[in-house]
């Protein structure tokens, strides 16, 4: 089945500097992938999200890479600020399951001012 | 619109117990999910249901079982309860399963403890 790997685990970045977070996966039918923020004692909300068919996107200070031959993508954050501070997980869908998603196991981003 | 809530927020039960975590959604969306997260683990699918009327099984699914009551409310039931059972559980919904993924939507979560 699809399997996710995210790194780092941890990133410790000092406010207004770059942090990128990657993940791979194994699944090469995989044809969407989400990147979710989770703040402290909150659920996971969706912050961006590419599809196959597509390699850059990009939204204010976030942007999401593919690149499906080496099947990884990555989660860059420009001008980091303290508020940026949280847990991030990459997902990949899935064949298994009816086309699920399938999680990274996060990264803990501590934006220091 | 409140989203997606759960109840309760905590609970801690001793290993044996049973109880049911509620989750309900006022977006109209078919589709709910039970994922559990786990230090260092992500999130893992518990169980879904792409409809209402229908449930399937995810990635963990064993010791647990579900209901779909509506289009609205998703529960997941612990019969007994295991240590192994302590996490974080999240309950998604998205408007619909299709080819072309759209957002899934969280709540925000039972921390549940098994002692």
């Amino acid at each position: 089945g699809e399997n996710v790997e995210q790194h780092p685990s941890t990133l410790s970045v000092q406010e207004g500097d770059s942090a990128v977070i990657k993940c791979t996966y194994s699944d090469s039918a995989s044809n969407y992938f989400p990147w979710y923020k989770q703040e402290l004692g909150k659920g996971p909300q969706l912050i961006i999200d590419i599809r196959s068919n597509v390699g850059e996107k990009k939204d204010q200070r976030i942007a999401v890479t593919l690149n499906k031959t080496a099947k990884h993508f990555s989660l860059h954050i420009t001008e980091t600020q303290p508020e940026d501070s949280a847990v991030y997980f990459c997902a990949a869908s899935t064949r298994e399951y009816g086309n699920k998603l399938v999680f990274g196991a996060g990264t803990i981003l501590r934006v220091k001012s | 619109n409140a989203g997606v809530t759960q109840t309760p927020k905590f609970q801690v039960l001793k290993t044996g117990q049973s109880m049911t975590l509620q989750c309900a959604q006022d977006m109209n969306h078919n589709s709910m999910y039970w994922y559990r997260q786990d230090p260092g683990m992500g999130l893992r699918l518990i169980y879904y249901s792409a409809s209402e009327g229908t449930t399937d099984k995810g990635e963990v699914p064993n010791g647990y079982n579900v209901s779909r009551l509506n289009k609205r409310e998703f529960s997941l039931r612990l019969e007994s309860a295991a240590p192994s059972q302590t996490s974080v559980y999240f309950c998604a919904s998205r408007l619909q399963e299709s080819l072309y993924y759209n957002e899934q939507f969280f709540g925000p979560g039972t921390r549940l403890t098994v002692l």
